[in-house]
């Protein structure tokens, strides 16, 4: 599977759109992007994923290049609770399990 | 809906004792993992199964047993337990090839 490259923490004022970068420059035709967040120490919570086309759900939107190696995930109206970090992963289909990096910190700040 | 489910959610073993952690899931996934996280890191993959019957290791199954003898339990065993494991294990469980995967909400383990 193809590895991703985060910065590793930013700092989003409240209220403001939060927007995570991730780079996967060796991504492969079939490979998804997936977007986790860990808040504090709990479970990985599931956040968006795709594989070409935009996509947006009630949490974020995910927006990926023409050309896939990269991708920005988007929190339109972040709050102190959406504090986490977050992780790009990229997978293929099949059974290859998902593999974490060291994620982005983010520090949504009053 | 309970999703994911993991027991226990803490546990403070002796160096050498054994136990099993119990992951069940309630959503008919075929796919099921377990991972660690140590302090300050990222998960990593212990063991993992494709479908009852099914097991295969991950990056870190060394000390390490599982079972998958349910489609909807998946079982980690430490059959002698090491300082070194002392961990948040995590278990994960989806369906089909391009879903996401679904996380519990963690077994916090110390050895002493």
């Amino acid at each position: 599977d193809a590895k991703t490259t985060q910065p590793p923490s930013m700092d989003c004022a409240e209220g403001r759109a939060a927007n995570l970068p991730c780079n996967h420059s060796t991504i492969s035709g079939n490979e998804y992007v997936y977007w986790y967040r860990q808040i504090h120490s709990q479970g990985p919570q599931y956040i968006i994923h795709g594989l070409k086309n935009n996509e947006t759900n009630e949490m974020a939107s995910l927006i990926i290049t023409e050309d896939r190696k990269s991708s920005t995930l988007i929190l339109p109206h972040a709050t102190l609770r959406d504090t986490a970090v977050y992780y790009c992963i990229v997978r293929g289909s099949g059974n290859t399990p998902l593999v974490f990096g060291k994620g982005t910190r983010l520090s949504v700040i009053a | 809906n309970a999703g994911v489910t993991q027991t226990p959610k803490f546990r403070v073993l002796k160096t050498g004792q054994s136990m099993t952690l119990l992951c069940a899931q309630d959503m008919n996934h075929e796919y099921m993992y377990w991972y660690r996280q140590d302090p300050g890191m990222g998960l990593r993959l212990i063991h993992y199964s494709v479908g009852e019957g099914t097991t295969a290791k991950g990056e870190v199954p060394d000390g390490y047993n599982v079972s998958r003898l349910k489609k909807q339990n998946f079982l980690l065993g430490l059959e002698s337990a090491a300082p070194s494991q002392t961990s948040v294990y995590f278990c994960a469980s989806r369906t089909g090839s391009n879903q996401p995967q679904h996380f519990g909400d963690g077994t916090r383990l110390s050895i002493l």
